[in-house]
Formats: structure tokens, C-alpha cells, sequence
């Protein structure tokens, strides 16, 4: 079975620049998360979405940060102007309802930005 | 204080010995508890759950102690395999998921 699909894998971009990230959660999942992590700060969440709806986005940074999700397979995490502090692991993770609440979760690979 | 908080190691560990680390939450209305590995340059993936009573899967133990807040995990005859970083993840009393820094372990041979 597929898991969780991220796109790219790893992206070098200068500071200014447009990112956009993407994101295939597993098929039938109802909550899907967008993660990022650093050494100095490890796993910080930035958004999380339950049935395709945004519920928290109390974690992303700044202005500069978007999410979306325009349906169910797919979720895209953008970043405009990037910064060479965004440079981080982004990691797109998606889960089952358990008792009403998210169960474990799968991450994909993450996608690795360096912003120069 | 963090609200999830663990030693970041390293915690250079040989072969076959028995590991164990802990991780401290300061929400006392926590609601769930749970272990994640990760390893180097990769994903986190899920270890195991912690109930209440405690829990074991093979050579992991996984334990919760709700008065001193803490839960804790072991590892015994430990495999280089087992070389990676746990993530110890708390749900909170919103249903939220704090993960804390991670405690590295380095099981040397």
C-alpha cells in the first residue's frame, strides 16, 4: 500500500523565492498535518486539517506560510517570500479517526528545503 | 517549562544491555501517550502506545506514571538495529499532539 507521498524530496532556493510543497495523504485518512523540523526547535506543527477543513493553524509562522487542501489525495504548503530560516524538514502526515480523535500517525519522507 | 521534555542523549548504549529513558509532561490532563522512532534523515514512525497499566511488545516495555508524570521506556538486549531517536508524543487535554525534542540512543557493537 501506498503511504504518504510528499513532493519534492529535497528543494535548494534562493531567499525571495516561491515554495510550494506537496502532499498525497493515504487514501481514506481523515486528518492530515503538515509538520516542521530543526535541530534547535525539533517537531513543531504547523496546520492540521480534518476532513479536508483547516482546524488549527495556530503554528504557522507568519504570514508567508499557506496550506491548503483542495480535497481529500492532496494538500500543498507554500511559502512566499521564502527565508534562509525556513530552511527545515517538512513533513506531511496523515491519520485515521480513533475514537473520535486522530490515531497514529504516518509521515511521509519529508521534503527537505534549504533556502540560500 | 517545556511541556513535554526529555534528555536529548546521546545515550551510547553496547550491545545486548538494557536501555531505559524517560520523558516528563507537565499537563496533568494528558489524555494519551505514545513512543515514536526515528531514525537518521528519515521519517517518525510509530513505536508504541502507553496505557496505563503499562504495556510490552516484544523488547520494548512502555510505562506511564501519572502522579510524577512521566513515561518511560525499555529497551533490553539491545540490537544495533535499535540505534535511532524516540520521540515521546503526549495528547493534551485538547486533543492536541506535543511531541517532545527526542532522546538519542547509539547502540554500539
Amino acid at each position: 500500500d501506498a503511504g504518504v507521498i510528499q513532493s519534492p524530496r529535497h528543494e535548494v532556493t534562493e531567499m525571495g523565492q516561491e515554495v510550494t510543497l506537496r502532499c498525497k495523504p493515504i487514501s481514506g485518512h481523515d486528518y492530515l498535518f503538515w509538520y516542521r523540523q530543526t535541530m534547535m526547535r525539533g517537531l513543531e506543527l504547523l496546520i492540521y486539517f480534518n476532513n479536508n477543513v483547516p482546524i488549527d493553524d495556530s503554528g504557522m509562522p507568519e504570514d508567508r506560510f499557506s496550506a491548503k487542501m483542495p480535497n481529500a489525495s492532496f494538500s500543498t504548503l507554500k511559502i512566499q517570500p521564502s527565508e534562509p530560516r525556513d530552511s527545515a524538514v517538512y513533513f506531511c502526515a496523515s491519520s485515521l479517526v480513533r475514537g473520535g480523535l486522530p490515531g497514529e500517525l504516518f509521515f511521509g519522507e519529508g521534503s527537505r528545503l534549504t533556502v540560500l | 517549562r517545556k511541556e513535554v521534555e526529555q534528555d536529548p542523549g546521546p545515550f551510547n548504549v553496547p550491545e545486548g544491555a538494557t536501555v531505559a529513558f524517560n520523558c516528563t509532561y507537565s499537563n496533568s490532563a494528558s489524555q494519551s501517550f505514545f513512543w515514536y522512532r526515528q531514525d537518521c534523515r528519515k521519517e517518525p514512525k510509530l513505536l508504541m502506545s502507553v496505557y496505563s497499566s503499562g504495556n510490552e511488545d516484544g523488547r520494548f516495555t512502555a510505562q506511564l506514571n501519572r502522579a510524577s508524570q512521566y513515561i518511560s521506556l525499555l529497551i533490553r538486549d539491545s540490537k544495533l538495529s535499535d540505534s535511532a531517536t524516540y520521540l515521546c508524543v503526549v495528547m493534551d487535554s485538547n486533543y492536541q499532539l506535543i511531541w517532545g525534542a527526542g532522546t538519542k540512543l547509539i547502540i554500539k557493537p
